[in-house]
């Protein structure tokens, strides 16, 4: 099973919002990451968390908050973000030695 | 320079056809090579994942890799309208942070 799984779908936020993007993966993997994808783009990396623990953060504005409560759950907490950051958030897994990603399905953001 | 290019089409076939999509990079130190196909509004899929040089073959899919010139291909044989997609080179550097650098992806469409 590769199965990278995110809640919610769709979101639509106001700019003084606060809300949470979820993702999980019962994969056994050991590193797992944010990306950020806007329309005709290749996924932007935002975060990388290894063995829980923050390792790359991609100069990411501080209203983007990440979490990984434990090596299966990650979590992206939003606040006060503006409409340009509309977009897909991709969450994604590996092995942490290997090269290999899988991707969850997405959730589509949109900031009004 | 880019660390990657790929051209981003986009690229229309008739049904049937033999389709090849290429990436080139500038640095030889990339160790994992990914193809990913990604569907409109869905996180992108692993199609196919090698670390050395050659041919690897799943399906109609095939992944070529060429170290010496820096230049990795996917091949779709009997190509369907299914596949009408943006496909996605990625590399990899490897180690603990497993850092996804990818093309800018080519928009693929097979003509019924």
């Amino acid at each position: 099973d590769t199965e990278v799984t995110q809640t919610p779908k769709h979101l639509v936020m106001g700019m003084t919002n606060k809300k949470s993007l979820k993702c999980e993966q019962h994969m056994g993997h050991r590193a797992m990451y944010w990306y950020k994808q806007k329309a005709k783009k290749p996924p932007e990396l935002m975060f990388v968390y290894s063995y829980e623990k923050l390792s790359i953060n991609e100069s990411v504005p501080s209203r983007f908050s990440p979490e990984c409560p434990n090596s299966s759950l990650l979590n992206l907490h939003l606040h006060a973000l503006q409409p340009e950051d509309s977009a897909l958030y991709l969450c994604a897994s590996s092995q942490n030695n290997r090269g290999e990603q899988y991707f969850g399905p997405g959730t589509r953001l949109t900031v009004t | 320079q880019k660390e990657v290019e790929q051209d981003p089409g986009p690229l229309s076939v008739p049904e049937g056809a033999i389709v090849s999509l290429n990436c080139t990079y500038s640095n030889s130190a990339f160790q994992y090579f990914m193809w990913y196909r990604q569907y409109s509004r869905k996180g992108p899929e692993l199609l196919m994942y090698t670390y050395s040089s050659g041919n690897k073959e799943d399906g109609r899919f095939t992944a070529q890799v060429d170290k010496s010139s820096k230049y990795i291909s996917l091949f779709i044989r009997d190509s369907q309208p299914s596949d009408s997609a943006t496909y996605l080179c990625a590399l990899n550097y490897g180690g603990a942070t497993n850092k996804l650098i990818f093309g800018t992806g080519t928009l693929l469409a097979v003509q019924p």
